[in-house]
């Protein structure tokens, strides 16, 4: 049972253009949403969060989005560079009896050519 | 500041063998997690540590796996004994709050 789901395997954008990775959700207990970046043979990075009482976050390139009454959340990377290239992991967490841990999804390879 | 520690970063062995991999977290971090990422799929937690205390272990198979926070700092994650399936990235985070910081990760082979 995939709590956090990310549908698209692998997208390429051209170098310039606006990158659009989608993620959806089941458990409505979620109250934060984290996208992490992951390079080979690196540990995940953190990328950008957003709690559930709001609806975007932005942070230079990097705007993520949230709708609440769809459960899904969007990161959107304006201008896209050769450098994201990368995997990107949607993540949720809860507060809960047994802690804090992040719940991921399946993450999308993003390929952005030159 | 430096980042999350974890060694070795790659370790190849047969099944029934036994392995264990070390996390060192950033310091004051009170929060470490062991997750475990199979090829294709995102990182699932393995157990969580408030400090020296077990928080959350309900997904870690304990009839194999094993893992300790000596002092509330470093932590040693054991398999015992490995199987086929083990074969996976391990992956070390800490954090004060939502955001979770990672280690390189640990890449173990399962012959």
């Amino acid at each position: 049972d995939q709590q956090v789901k990310q549908n698209s395997p692998s997208l390429s954008v051209q170098e310039g253009r606006i990158s659009i990775l989608n993620c959806d959700y089941t458990n409505s207990m979620f109250d934060y949403f984290l996208w992490y970046k992951k390079y080979p043979a690196e540990g995940p990075t953190f990328l950008i969060s957003i709690s559930s009482i709001k609806d975007k976050n932005e942070d230079g390139r990097f705007t993520v989005f949230l709708n609440k009454s769809a459960k899904h959340l969007s990161l959107h990377i304006v201008p896209s560079q050769p450098g994201d290239s990368a995997v990107y992991f949607c993540a949720a967490s809860a507060v809960t009896q047994a802690g804090t841990a992040l719940i991921f999804g399946k993450g999308t390879t993003l390929s952005v050519s030159s | 500041e430096a980042g999350v520690a974890q060694s070795p970063r790659y370790k190849i062995i047969e099944k029934r063998q036994s392995v264990a991999f070390w996390c060192n977290p950033i310091s004051g971090h009170a929060t470490l997690y062991w997750y475990q990422q199979i090829l294709g799929q995102g990182p699932k937690l393995l157990i969580q540590f408030q400090n020296n205390g077990v928080v959350d272990d309900s997904q870690l198979p304990k009839d194999r796996f094993s893992a300790e926070r000596l002092k509330g700092v470093d932590s040693t994650l054991k398999i015992q004994p490995a199987k086929l399936e083990d074969s996976a990235v391990y992956l070390c985070a800490s954090s004060l709050g939502y955001e979770q910081f990672f280690g390189p990760g640990t890449r173990l082979t399962v012959l």
